[in-house]
């Protein structure tokens, strides 16, 4: 079965500074997508960047970029000039491209905090 | 356009009591997801569904758990004999036909069990 790690369950950057949250997972699959979300205390899930496995360029979503590395199963997620509104917990997904259920794998979250 | 809409926002009931909890999907979202997140987790799925038929029921923890979907729009997930470790976060998220597109999510409900 698919697992998540993320490996930070805190993480706190000062406003206007980079952070970078850490995620690897386990598949034998060679086609799969990844996502990060984010999650505010108001509890509704959304997305911030999602990454198709068989793409090598890294995605990039304004202020958030991801770094995917295939070989080691890892998807780190930047935000660089971090702001007070990005405070939350982040979640990195996994999800099967076709075969199996279409389920999303989610880690445990990283609790992110920003200080002024 | 509207968003995933999840009625009650909060749910209180005591155990033993069968509770129902609504999902709306965006207008047009083939697929509907129910995931469960306890305090302090990740959100773990319970069941998909691609228009009226559920898919994968795989993550629903017991036979208490029902979910349907009967006119493809709509979802209800329903909890027989509520217990105590049932209480958590339960999100619904919907999704345009294909696997590549990001599932969007509803503000979830919040079920305690007394």
């Amino acid at each position: 079965a698919q697992t998540v790690t993320q490996s930070q369950p805190e993480m706190s950057v000062q406003e206007a500074e980079t952070v970078t949250l850490s995620c690897t997972y386990d598949t034998s699959e060679s086609d799969y997508y990844l996502f990060w979300y984010k999650q505010p205390p108001s509890r509704q899930m959304i997305l911030v960047i999602r990454q198709e496995a068989y793409k090598q360029q890294n995605a990039t979503e304004n202020r958030f970029s991801v770094n995917f590395q295939k070989a080691a199963k890892s998807f780190s997620l930047k935000i660089s000039d971090s702001q007070l509104g990005d405070a939350a917990m982040y979640f990195c997904a996994y999800g099967e491209t076709q075969g199996g259920s279409e389920k999303l794998v989610f880690g445990k979250g990283t609790k992110l905090t920003v200080n002024p | 356009g509207a968003g995933v809409s999840q009625s009650p926002r909060y749910k209180v009931a005591k155990r033993g009591q069968d509770v129902a909890l609504r999902c709306d999907p965006i207008s047009g979202h083939v697929s509907l997801f129910w995931y469960q997140q306890a305090l302090g987790q990740g959100p773990e799925f319970l069941t998909y569904f691609q228009n009226e038929a559920q898919l994968d029921k795989s993550g629903l923890p017991s036979d208490r758990f029902f979910a349907e979907r009967p006119e493809g729009s709509v979802s209800t997930l329903k909890i027989q004999r509520t217990q105590q470790e049932d209480s958590a976060v339960y999100l619904c998220a919907s999704r345009q036909g294909r696997v590549n597109q990001p599932q969007h999510f509803g503000d979830g409900t919040r079920l305690s069990i007394l």
